[in-house]
């Protein structure tokens, strides 16, 4: 009974390192998404996959960016990450078989930039 | 640009009161309103989601309302309990996102 499962669950980086933060999820969910959580802001979202092949950006994608290896797995990269990028970052996926569906989310993965 | 406002930030009550939490958005525009419940450390797990043409949903003691005209829903917890304690996110689904509220963080004193 996984659903969403995001890795690492921990990071900490110096500026300039790049990563890449991984989504995975086993409901056969056609969309996921990328979102970041910083204190007083609020949930933003970064990147979508409305379905497998496609990616569009959210409200805040600058400084990242993702693939969508397949329909399972959503990945985001920090190419040269940055203090203001520290964050809690979630994953999420929802079923498009109707738009009244609602979205699931992973754990987060707290991630800390030097 | 659509924007949820959720009213108290933070709200602390007695064991077994009843209480509501208040979300507004600014675009009527929308496919529903969903309340999320959020604990330390954790992800967001979905509560009730309130499609754009019903009025309400309940699930045991929780329920929520939406007046899309007015821009408004509310979460009414019933009998709240210490395992309520958590912080609960409104967010509102325009044409392929969700839009979040900052949230109410519920502290249920025992």
């Amino acid at each position: 009974n996984a659903g969403v499962t995001q890795t690492p669950k921990f990071q900490v980086l110096k500026t300039g390192q790049s990563m890449t933060l991984q989504c995975a999820q086993d409901m056969n969910h056609n969309s996921m998404y990328w979102y970041r959580q910083d204190p007083g802001m609020g949930l933003r979202l970064i990147y979508y996959s409305a379905s497998e092949g496609t990616t569009d950006k959210g409200e805040v994608p600058n400084g990242y960016n993702v693939s969508r290896l397949n329909k399972r797995e959503f990945s985001l990269r920090l190419e040269s990450a940055a203090p203001s990028q520290t964050s809690v970052y979630f994953c999420a996926s929802s079923d498009l078989s109707g738009v009244n569906q609602p979205q699931h989310f992973g754990d987060g993965t707290r991630l800390s930039i030097l | 640009k659509q924007e949820v406002t959720q009213i108290p930030a933070a709200l602390s009550v007695p064991e077994g009161e009843n209480l509501v939490l208040n979300c507004s958005f600014t675009d009527s525009a929308i496919y529903n309103l969903q309340w999320f419940r959020q604990d330390p450390g954790k992800g967001l797990t979905s509560l009730l989601l309130i499609q754009s043409s019903q009025r309400e949903q309940t699930s045991g003691r929780l329920n929520a309302s939406l007046d899309k005209s007015s821009g408004r829903s509310t979460l009414y917890i019933a009998a709240s309990q210490p395992g309520d304690s958590a912080t609960y996110l409104c967010a509102v689904k325009g044409y392929s996102t969700l839009t979040f509220g900052k949230g109410t963080m519920l502290l249920v004193s025992p």
